[in-house]
């Protein structure tokens, strides 16, 4: 399984553009790159999922450099309602179950 | 669409004591799995499965059971409660080619 390395906690004012970042140096090159959020008391909900490049969608954009050692989850504009724990995962998608823990993941409050 | 709907929702066990935190998708995903999170802690793969019939072991499947009788359904059965099975279960399905849709959580405490 592909070890995943996020910062524990971010901080950002409210209206500001936020970026996680996540290592993951052993990625295979079958694996994809999926993010996912957690408030309090739900279950992790599925943001954004990429290959390489960059994927955007409604609520996030992902970047993925060449060599998709790392990845980057950009939330533009974070309001009060963004506080929650980001998750990145390697290995989800592609066809074929794979087996995905997830890790600490990175805390972000968002201040008023 | 219901998603993943997992029953109950709340549960307090005494040591020793066996149940089953039953877990549904009406989404027809192939794979489906079962976690638990202890507080402050990331999500940790408890059994999954890639089929009706088809099941395995995650990280950390000792206490646990699991069986996939059918597409929809995908039971987690405690065989015998301890204290250390404290934790909210969340089960989760997916196709396989697109991210996980998890269930509410069921948030269980043995005492």
């Amino acid at each position: 399984l592909a070890k995943t390395t996020q910062p524990i906690s971010m901080d950002s004012y409210e209206g500001q553009e936020v970026n996680i970042t996540c290592s993951h140096n052993n990625i295979a090159t079958n694996d994809y790159i999926t993010w996912y959020q957690q408030f309090p008391s739900q279950g992790p909900r599925f943001i954004i999922q990429g290959y390489k490049t960059k994927v955007t969608n409604e609520v996030a954009s992902l970047f993925i450099p060449a060599d998709r050692k790392s990845s980057t989850l950009s939330l533009p504009r974070v309001s009060l309602s963004d506080t929650a724990v980001y998750y990145c995962l390697v290995g989800v998608g592609s066809g074929g179950y794979q087996k995905v823990t997830f890790g600490t993941g990175t805390k972000l409050q968002v201040i008023p | 669409n219901a998603g993943v709907t997992q029953t109950p929702k709340f549960q307090v066990l005494k040591t020793g004591q066996s149940m089953t935190l039953q877990c549904a998708q009406d989404m027809n995903h192939e794979y489906m799995s079962w976690y638990r999170q202890d507080p402050g802690m990331g999500l940790r793969l408890i059994h999954y499965s890639v089929g009706a019939g088809i099941t395995d072991q995650g990280e950390v499947p000792n206490g646990y059971n699991v069986s996939r009788s059918t597409t929809e359904d995908f039971p987690l059965r405690l065989l015998s409660a301890a204290p250390s099975q404290t934790s909210v279960y969340f089960c989760a399905s997916s196709t396989g080619s697109s991210g996980y849709t998890f269930g509410s959580g069921t948030r269980l405490t043995v005492v």
